[in-house]
């Protein structure tokens, strides 16, 4: 069946470091992968996504993700966390037709300051 | 733009009682979706519309009604609640249903049912 992955509950990091959330995947063929983010209290907003071509793709608030097909993998990362990233993330694939999005089960994160 | 609004942001129901949640979006988007979000299961598809009058099963359809009379509307009705859909509702739209449009949620609705 095809799936997303997310195997981290919850991240804590230190205000300033770097962060990475891992995302995995298992579709048949090459996914539509998304990532999220929710704000406590918060519908949800897309951070960035990966159809084809570059697999390193740019997204807002300095979020960047790569898309590693041997890894099976599509992990968020981002070069210095602000204390207002603190939220929780969403991975998500494409399902086939009508845009059928499947999520993982989201990893929390922490800023510590 | 309002983006999509959902109503009641808020609500509590008996076992057995009925109600509708309210989704609209005035983005003139064919496809609209309704979530809910469970803790530790993230979100998942209850039902889909891919246009007005057209609408599907998701991955829990199971105690949910839905109907598209309108393009911007995509109302959910739970006909008779049960404690198992106590959850957070998050209705979402975009431009079509073709791969890759992106989704725009809205706020979300917090049901408990006691």
């Amino acid at each position: 069946a095809q799936s997303v992955t997310q195997p981290d509950i919850h991240i804590t990091v230190s205000e300033g470091a770097s962060l990475e959330l891992r995302c995995n995947y298992s579709y048949g063929a090459t996914p539509y992968l998304f990532w999220y983010v929710q704000s406590p209290g918060q519908g949800l907003q897309l951070l960035l996504k990966y159809f084809s071509g570059d697999t390193l793709v740019q997204g807002i608030k300095g979020f960047e993700a790569e898309f590693k097909r041997s890894q099976s993998s599509f992990n968020l990362r981002k070069p210095s966390v602000h204390w207002s990233d603190a939220a929780e993330y969403f991975c998500a694939g494409l399902t086939g037709t009508a845009s059928k999005l499947t999520f993982g089960t989201g990893t929390r994160l922490q800023v510590t300051l | 733009n309002a983006g999509v609004t959902q109503t009641p942001k808020f609500q509590v129901l008996k076992t057995g009682q009925s109600m509708t949640l309210q989704c609209a979006q005035d983005m003139n988007h064919e496809y609209m979706s309704w979530y809910r979000q469970d803790p530790g299961m993230g979100l998942r598809l209850i039902h889909y519309s891919v246009g007005a009058g057209i609408t599907d099963q998701g991955e829990v359809p199971n105690g949910y009604n839905v109907s598209r009379s309108t393009t911007e509307d995509f109302p959910l009705r739970l006909l008779s609640a049960a404690p198992s859909q106590t959850s957070v509702y998050f209705c979402a739209s975009s431009y079509s249903a073709l791969l890759g449009n992106e989704q725009f949620f809205g706020p979300g609705t917090r049901l408990t049912v006691l």
